[in-house]
């Protein structure tokens, strides 16, 4: 059975300082997803991994994915507050897609 | 852009009752799926659909069921109501065969059971 896990599952950081948010699961899969959600919203996608060694950025967002290891990292560099939401990686089994239980990521000025 | 539309944004029914959620989405995606969101525990799959009348049981279907009569229209069906299936539902659709395409997600509809 295809399992996910996020950590950390809370992340409170001082804006301008830089932090990695770990996502591993437990089968085969070269399909990674993150997502975004901000408070009584729904989910936006922000990435989408398809296979090792792929790498994407947006902005002050990095992924990256290692599918031998099993691990996506969501790396934000010099965080700014509006980067504070919960953020949350999926991985895709043969359309069954399973999600980690979410980052809640706060940035402090 | 994708639309996912959720029936009702919030919604208060009483334990014992069959409750319908409904979901529709506008860009012919072959894939639609129920998540439930709980806090501390990420979204959950409910079940997913991958095409007109067929359905896939996801990590908790246990009190659910569903209906895809219509490609755009993928229905959740809580067949007697419980207090502990109080929770945000989320229904999400994805292009079929396409693993490069992320899900595309409702507002949400979140169910209070009394």
């Amino acid at each position: 059975e295809l399992k996910v896990e996020q950590n950390p599952l809370f992340l409170s950081m001082q804006e301008g300082k830089n932090y990695t948010i770990y996502c591993n699961y437990s089968t085969t899969s070269d399909r990674l997803y993150w997502y975004r959600q901000d408070p009584g919203k729904s989910l936006e996608s922000l990435f989408v991994l398809l296979s090792n060694g792929a790498v994407k950025q947006e902005g002050r967002l990095m992924a990256s994915l290692d599918t031998k290891a099993r691990l996506s990292t969501l790396h934000i560099t010099a965080a700014v507050h509006d980067l504070s939401a919960t953020y949350f990686c999926a991985v895709d089994n043969n359309n069954d897609m399973r999600f980690g239980a979410g980052t809640r990521l706060t940035v402090k000025p | 852009d994708v639309k996912v539309t959720q029936s009702s944004r919030y919604l208060v029914k009483r334990t014992g009752e069959k409750v319908f959620l409904e979901c529709v989405q506008d860009m012919d995606h072959e894939n639609m799926f129920w998540y439930r969101q709980d806090p501390g525990l990420g979204l959950r799959l409910i079940y997913f659909s991958y095409d007109v009348k067929m359905k896939e049981k996801g990590d908790i279907p246990e009190g659910y069921s569903v209906s895809r009569e219509k490609k755009e229209r993928f229905s959740l069906i809580l067949e007697s109501a419980s207090t502990n299936q109080t929770s945000m539902y989320l229904c999400a659709s994805g292009r079929g065969g396409l693993p490069n395409q992320p899900q595309h997600f409702g507002d949400g509809t979140r169910l209070s059971i009394l």
